[in-house]
């Protein structure tokens, strides 16, 4: 069975902190893939990052990077100098490798940015 | 051009009503989804068409019939639903069904059933 733990259901933080969205997950695959998604309050999710389970190196793209550890089950998500425009319900995401294609998600993390 | 376009945004409809949702992308994507998301819930997967085919169906009750007329569009027929289906409804598509491509979505509709 696969599953996705966000422990955090909401974070508050006032503008330019860095803050630090946590996602675990558990799995018996050894071929899989992790998403982060953000939801803003429109309701589209809106793709951020992709990982496969053989590609542990950490990312970073702009103020978002992303740290992916296979010995805790981790794949953390931080935002450096955070803006209004960051708030959103942020998903941590698990799909096995083969044809079905299926999202096990985290139940999200409310990130409110204030000003 | 990356998006996935859902029609109608907001719907309002009475439990002996049949509606449709409609979802449309010009990606090439061979993968489309319909998910279903409660408030403060993540999203639920319930159907999933590969190449225009129907993949997998989540158990879902028969008053949602999707449909998938051609490789670009994606609809969701609706009938005697119940106050409890009100929800967001999110279309999604990929280039394949598979994890290695990431999935994008649509706004969603905002259903209400009355």
């Amino acid at each position: 069975a696969q599953k996705v733990t966000q422990a955090q259901t909401e974070i508050s933080v006032v503008e330019k902190e860095d803050v630090t969205l946590d996602c675990v997950y558990e799995t018996r695959d050894t071929t899989y893939y992790l998403f982060w998604y953000k939801q803003p309050p429109s309701g589209e999710l809106v793709f951020l990052i992709r990982r496969n389970s053989f590609d542990e190196q950490n990312e970073i793209s702009g103020r978002y990077s992303w740290n992916f550890q296979k010995s805790t089950s981790s794949f953390n998500f931080t935002i450096t100098a955070s803006q209004v425009v960051d708030s959103a319900v942020y998903f941590c995401a698990l799909q096995r490798g083969g044809s079905n294609y299926k999202l096990t998600f985290g139940k999200g993390t409310l990130l409110t940015v204030n000003p | 051009d990356t998006e996935v376009t859902q029609t109608p945004k907001h719907l309002v409809m009475g439990m002996t009503n049949k509606k449709s949702l409609k979802c449309e992308q010009h990606m090439g994507h061979r993968a489309m989804y319909w998910y279903k998301q409660k408030a403060k819930k993540p999203p639920e997967l319930m159907f999933v068409y590969s190449y225009e085919k129907l993949s997998i169906n989540e158990s879902v009750p028969s008053r949602f019939s999707p449909e998938c007329p051609n490789s670009s569009l994606l609809n969701l027929h609706l009938h005697a639903l119940q106050p409890e289906d009100s929800a967001l409804y999110l279309c999604a598509s990929s280039q394949v069904p598979e994890g290695r491509e990431e999935a994008f979505f649509g706004q969603g509709t905002r259903l209400t059933v009355v």
